[in-house]
């Protein structure tokens, strides 16, 4: 069956240090991945998504993530960490075809410290 | 455009007793859907709508019925609330409804079963 698997659940970051947050899919067809953020209190909004375009997918509030194949994985990642990151971090996969629907990974917390 | 909205934000249930969590989007969406969100466990669809009068169930939608007689609404029914149904529900909507496409949260709902 096609997942998507989050190693951990928090990540504690100091600001302005880097922000990596691992994302593995486990897939017999090419999959689409998506990472969803949410802060608290609200819902959940688009960071960024791979269509199986470029490899290297660029999103919001500097965040961008990588689709490695040969590692099947899509890590977020953003090169200094702000206080506002402060989140829950989904990962997430579909795939082709008329049923699929997104499949999301347990989620992520990411605390940033001052 | 205020997107999708939920209400009620918070309600406390009785077990045995009914509620109607409301969802509505003024994007003109065709695709509607309903998930819950569980500590450590991520997002689970529970049903979806790929248009007024046409739903769909998901991946647990045990103990809930959904209808959809507008584009814009769809609510989800509870109809003998019992406490493993204590859980964060959230409303989405997506234009497609295909595997790329982005799918846009309402701030969802809290829910408590006592």
């Amino acid at each position: 069956a096609q997942s998507v698997t989050q190693l951990g659940s928090h990540v504690s970051v100091s600001e302005g240090a880097l922000v990596l947050l691992r994302c593995n899919y486990s897939s017999s067809v090419p999959p689409y991945l998506f990472w969803y953020v949410q802060y608290p209190n609200q819902g959940l909004q688009l960071l960024l998504k791979y269509t199986s375009a470029a490899t290297l997918v660029k999103g919001i509030n500097g965040f961008e993530a990588e689709f490695k194949k040969s590692e099947t994985s899509f890590h977020l990642t953003k090169p200094s960490a702000h206080m506002s990151d402060a989140a829950e971090y989904f990962c997430a996969v579909s795939f082709t075809g008329a049923n699929s629907k997104l499949t999301f990974g347990k989620g992520i917390t990411l605390s940033v410290r001052p | 455009n205020a997107g999708v909205t939920q209400t009620p934000k918070f309600r406390i249930l009785k077990i045995g007793q009914s509620m109607t969590l409301q969802c509505t989007q003024d994007m003109n969406h065709n695709y509607m859907y309903w998930y819950r969100q569980d500590p450590g466990m991520g997002l689970k669809l529970i049903y979806y709508s790929v248009g007024a009068g046409i739903t769909d169930k998901g991946e647990v939608p045990n103990g809930y019925n959904v209808s959809r007689s507008t584009t814009e609404d769809f609510p989800l029914r509870l109809e003998l609330a019992a406490p493993s149904q204590t859980s964060v529900y959230f409303c989405a909507s997506s234009y497609w409804g295909t595997s790329t496409d982005t799918q846009y949260f309402g701030p969802g709902t809290r829910l408590t079963v006592l």
